[in-house]
């Protein structure tokens, strides 16, 4: 059965610090890979994808992931953080199930940005 | 403009009742999902439905129910038999395996 870690809860950066969210997953073939990011009391935002092809995915916001088979990681970063990036950030693994993707999320990170 | 609309924002109803919370896309796709979201455990699968008249349990089906008569609805009923129904929950739909989400309903149960 596929699975998605997410090891950090908490993480708490400084505005225009870089950023790293962390992602480990689980699965028996190549996965499909998701980041997204959800504001409080809303739904979730995608925020970039990986599928196959260059392991390095930019993405929305100026996030960029990087897919490491041997780490079986995905960890989402940004080079500088602003304070609108404040929000809980998921990262999901997919399992193509023909006509849809079923996919199996971590247990989110929350970031803070302090000014 | 497109997009995934699920209704009421928040709901609250009576312990022993059942209650149904909506979903309705105009994008056009085929599957369509519900989760379930409570504080520090993500989003975990309800239910998702490839196509309509077609649905399959996911992994936390007990005490839910879901139709797909239409293809741009997916209600989701959340029946007495749940045990701990108060949470947020989110629907989704997706062609190419992109999922779009809507904005969720939040449901307390008391």
């Amino acid at each position: 059965a596929q699975s998605v870690t997410q090891p950090d809860i908490h993480i708490t950066v400084s505005e225009g610090a870089s950023l790293e969210l962390r992602c480990n997953y689980s699965y028996g073939a190549t996965p499909y890979l998701f980041w997204y990011v959800q504001s409080p009391g809303q739904g979730l935002q995608l925020l970039l994808k990986y599928f196959s092809g260059d392991t390095l995915v930019q993405g929305i916001k100026g996030f960029e992931a990087e897919f490491k088979r041997s780490q079986s990681s995905f960890n989402l970063r940004k080079p500088s953080v602003h304070w609108s990036d404040a929000a809980e950030y998921f990262c999901a693994v997919g399992a193509v199930t023909g006509g849809g993707n079923k996919l199996t999320f971590g247990t989110g990170t929350q970031l803070k940005v302090e000014l | 403009d497109g997009g995934i609309t699920q209704s009421p924002k928040y709901l609250f109803r009576k312990e022993g009742q059942n209650v149904t919370l909506s979903c309705e896309q105009n994008l056009n796709h085929d599957a369509m999902y519900w989760y379930r979201q409570d504080p520090g455990q993500g989003l975990r699968l309800i239910y998702y439905s490839q196509i309509v008249n077609d649905f399959q349990k996911g992994d936390i089906a007990e005490g839910y129910s879901v139709s797909r008569e239409k293809k741009e609805s997916f209600p989701l009923t959340v029946t007495s038999a749940q045990k701990n129904p108060t949470a947020f929950y989110l629907c989704a739909s997706s062609i190419d395996d992109e999922q779009y989400f809507g904005p969720g309903t939040r449901l307390t149960v008391t």
